[in-house]
């Protein structure tokens, strides 16, 4: 496994239009995450995932957002009528969780750019 | 609310000598508390991690120390190196969810 993979690495669109971007997780991680960085800002948290079930989303993520995770596996976050303010690096991460505290392995994020 | 907080945006050190990155909390149920650092374009890379029942971790040139009654950690790089030029975050979490990041802090060693 060569960790977490996320897909595209970068996306222009125009205002308005729909994007979906991909992660596919460790794959033995039960927990996978979605989260925005904006420039200047830590990650800020969306929403996670415990296998198929989602299980938090944050305030930030808003009724044009919405993501899936629908076998457990790889998940998507899909982002409706753009807007110049959604431009941010959407990263994603996994983690083992059971009894212990464990980190999260994040992928390389997807750039997404609104002109 | 920021529940997590670097309050040094940036910090120069001379190679060779220790670098000290802080972070404070307010949120007193966060139990586990991480270090990732970030080059330009790529995702964060795990470093270190603590638990709130132990007051230092230590790997390699690295160490991370934790007081809880401060609601504090830092980290230690000992020697610093060039190579560890990059975006250093503070992150916590409680019950074992979301993780609270902080804005980052950016590490420049000087060959």
């Amino acid at each position: 496994d060569t960790g977490v993979s996320q897909n595209p690495r970068h996306k222009i669109t125009k205002r308005g239009q729909n994007v979906t971007f991909r992660c596919d997780p460790i794959s033995e991680h039960n927990r996978l995450y979605w989260y925005r960085q904006t420039l200047g800002q830590g990650p800020e948290f969306l929403t996670y995932f415990q296998n198929e079930a989602q299980l938090e989303k944050s305030r930030l993520l808003s009724d044009r957002f919405s993501a899936e995770r629908p076998k457990g596996s790889f998940s998507t976050l899909e982002i409706q009528r753009t807007e110049q303010g959604d431009s941010a690096m959407y990263l994603c991460a996994s983690r083992l969780q059971g009894g212990m505290n464990t980190e999260a392995f994040f992928g390389q994020g997807t750039r997404l750019t609104v002109v | 609310d920021q529940q997590v907080k670097q309050n040094s945006p940036s910090l120069s050190v001379q190679e060779g000598r220790i670098s000290i990155l802080n972070c404070d909390y307010t949120n007193s149920m966060f139990d586990y508390f991480l270090w990732y650092k970030k080059y330009p374009a790529e995702g964060p890379t795990f470093l270190i991690s603590i638990s709130s029942i132990k007051d230092k971790n230590e790997d390699g040139r690295f160490t991370v120390f934790l007081n809880k009654s401060a609601k504090h950690l830092s980290l230690h790089i000992v020697p610093s190196q060039p190579g560890d030029s990059a975006v250093y975050f503070c992150a916590a979490s409680g019950t074992g969810n979301q993780f609270y990041f902080g804005t980052g802090t950016s590490l420049t060693v000087i060959p």
